[in-house]
């Protein structure tokens, strides 16, 4: 069974330059969810795709957009980067069935 | 957004020992995770917990679900180098597949 797989797993943007964040979700599962980590802190509910629809959002601003494809992959694009947008991005995914998030080794963002 | 209240928030034992850490919330979740996290690594699920007073082992670990729905708590008993890492209480909120909050973490470090 596969896991949960991010890429890249490091990249060194500039602000107000854009990112897009990939993630494969684990095999049968269909719903995909994206965290933010900030150094020293515990992961931050992005959103949440499901069925290639954005269904639950966190308090992040419309700059962080997200995709879902059918076969459940999903895409995370930040745009008009800031510094603060440094952190690590964390993809999980979920079968929807039982709660139980599983997360890839994420992406970690630096915002210079 | 809501806050989970997680302590101790770092905790230094001596191998062999038992460590206890617990999170409060102001609100209820129906299920209960936690999970430990490496550096440089994604978090990794380590018991989940579905009802209110579930007493839930997995090996060393052992994890309780408070009759309240506001708490829960993880004992690791006799403590080995390798549980060095951050652990996370982490609530999913209700009707949602993958909206987790995050407490702010336990850093464990385990000495000879």
């Amino acid at each position: 069974e596969t896991g949960v797989t991010q890429s890249p797993t490091h990249l060194i943007k500039t602000r107000g330059q854009q990112v897009t964040l990939r993630c494969s979700s684990q095999s049968g599962h269909n719903t995909v969810s994206w965290y933010q980590q900030a150094l020293g802190q515990g992961p931050q509910f992005i959103f949440q795709y499901y069925r290639e629809e954005e269904n639950g959002r966190g308090n992040f601003p419309p700059r962080f957009s997200g995709l879902q494809f059918p076969n459940y992959s999903s895409e995370l694009n930040v745009n008009a980067l800031e510094l603060d947008d440094s952190a690590l991005y964390l993809c999980a995914s979920s079968s929807g069935m039982v709660g139980e998030l599983f997360f890839g080794e994420g992406s970690r963002l630096t915002v210079l | 957004g809501q806050q989970l209240n997680q302590s101790p928030q770092s905790m230094f034992i001596q191998e062999g020992e038992d460590v206890s850490m617990n999170c409060t919330s102001s609100s209820i979740f129906n299920t209960w995770l936690w999970y430990k996290q490496d550096p440089g690594e994604g978090p990794v699920l380590l018991i989940a917990l579905y009802k209110a007073g579930e007493l839930t082992s997995n090996g060393r670990l052992t994890a309780q679900f408070g009759i309240t729905r506001k708490d829960s708590f993880l004992n690791i008993s006799a403590s080995i180098p390798s549980d060095v890492g951050i652990y996370f209480c982490a609530g999913l909120y209700p009707d949602s597949w993958g909206k987790l909050q995050f407490g702010a973490g336990t850093q464990v470090v385990v000495t000879p």
